[in-house]
Parts: structure tokens; C-alpha cells; sequence
């Protein structure tokens, strides 16, 4: 059973064009992560939420921003994507204390026509 | 310098081989270390979890951490075709809201 879900699998759009990636979770964890990963790259923290509280990585562009309105879900925002944006894009949860391991849903494959 | 350094491969080996994978960091501060597996289109999945130097064991697989060293390995006895996927090494500190640094990923491929 799928615990960290990923909506929508496969997500195509337009140049410039805004979109939302979905992430639910089942674990009632209070951590949720947002990830980029390129073709044959390693995973890139983009942000994440420590119950409400929102961390950012100091390298993440101004186009990407997150909402989380309950424990249960987290949204990613790419205001006007470029086709640099063309990537995975994993959510993953993770339960307090920070030594929990991470747990990752299967992600939202984006691709910018 | 990368934190954590992997060799992408591809490696390939055949089937009921036992199969090794490395990856190196440089920041001795890392405190928990894992390896995640990755099939093609789908998310990581966690396969093993450590946060002490020593060998860890589930199954065929088996997790060695070297802190004094600096270096991981994640050993696969009797390696199947369904082991074929890319294997991640990923690390965190104590602190810093548990944020992982990945590996580059070794892509292996069991041959039957």
C-alpha cells in the first residue's frame, strides 16, 4: 500500500505555463521533502516543511514555491516553468526525531513542451 | 569536491554474483548513512539504515559503514535479475532538518 502518493504520475506543460505537483501521505509524518531529479543525476533537495514551518535551500529558484495546508498533503509550484525544469520531482516524508529515515513517493515526471 | 562521491558504473554482473557498491564522503560530520534503490520511473526505496561503523545485515544485503575512513559499502549476495535498478548511498548530519546528500547512483544490471 502506497504511503507517500504522487499526483500526477506524468504531468506535461507549457513553457511559462504555471503547475502543481500533489503529495499525500498516509504516515501522519510531520516532515515532508521536495526533491528534483534530473536524467541519471542524484536527487536535489529543493525545500522542505517541518510541520508548518517552511525551510528553503539557499539555492532553490524564486519559480519554485510549496504550500502545505495539512499534515496530509504538500504542493509544488513552478510559477513560469523553463525547460530546465524538465525533471523527476520526488516527495518524501519523514517522522520526527531527525535520525528517521525518508520516505520517498514515485514521483511526477515533468516535461515542459 | 562533491560531499559524497559514487561511481555511476553502469555495472554489470551475472546472475548469483555478489555484487559491491561504494560511495566516499569527505564531511566527517555525517551521522546516519543509507542506501536507497531506484527502479526505472519509480521513487528510491530504502534498503538500509545505519548511523553506527560496523556491518549491517538483511537478508542478501548487507550494509558496512568505515567512518574513520570515510567510506561506505552496500554488499548483494546472490544477486538477481530483479536487483537490477540504481543504487543510491545517501547521508545526513544530526541536525539540518535530516536533509539528505545523495550519491551520484551506481546503475547495475544482473544478467540472467
Amino acid at each position: 500500500d502506497a504511503m507517500v502518493i504522487q499526483n500526477p504520475r506524468y504531468q506535461v506543460t507549457q513553457f511559462g505555463k504555471p503547475v502543481t505537483l500533489s503529495c499525500s501521505q498516509t504516515l501522519n509524518h510531520n516532515v515532508m521533502y521536495w526533491y528534483q531529479q534530473k536524467s541519471s543525476q542524484a536527487p536535489k533537495l529543493l525545500f522542505h516543511y517541518y510541520d508548518k514551518d517552511f525551510n528553503n535551500e539557499a539555492d532553490t529558484p524564486d519559480n519554485f514555491q510549496s504550500r502545505r495546508p495539512n499534515t496530509s498533503f504538500c504542493f509544488l509550484d513552478i510559477r513560469s516553468p523553463g525547460l530546465g525544469d524538465a525533471a523527476m520531482y520526488l516527495c518524501a516524508t519523514r517522522g520526527a526525531p531527525s535520525n528517521q529515515p525518508q520516505h520517498f513517493g514515485d514521483g511526477t515526471r515533468l516535461s515542459i513542451l | 569536491q562533491k560531499e559524497v562521491e559514487q561511481d555511476p558504473g553502469p555495472l554489470s554482473v551475472p546472475e548469483g554474483a555478489i555484487v559491491s557498491l561504494n560511495c566516499t564522503y569527505s564531511n566527517s560530520a555525517f551521522q546516519y548513512f543509507m542506501w536507497y534503490r531506484q527502479y526505472s520511473r519509480k521513487g528510491p526505496e530504502l534498503l538500509m539504515y545505519t548511523y553506527s561503523s560496523g556491518n549491517k545485515e538483511d537478508g542478501r544485503f548487507t550494509a558496512q559503514v568505515d567512518k574513520s575512513s570515510k567510506y561506505i559499502s552496500l554488499f548483494i549476495r546472490d544477486s538477481q535479475p530483479s536487483d537490477s535498478a540504481t543504487y543510491l548511498c545517501a547521508m545526513s548530519f544530526y541536525n539540518q532538518g535530516g536533509k539528505l546528500i545523495f550519491g551520484q547512483g551506481t546503475e547495475l544490471s544482473v544478467k540472467p
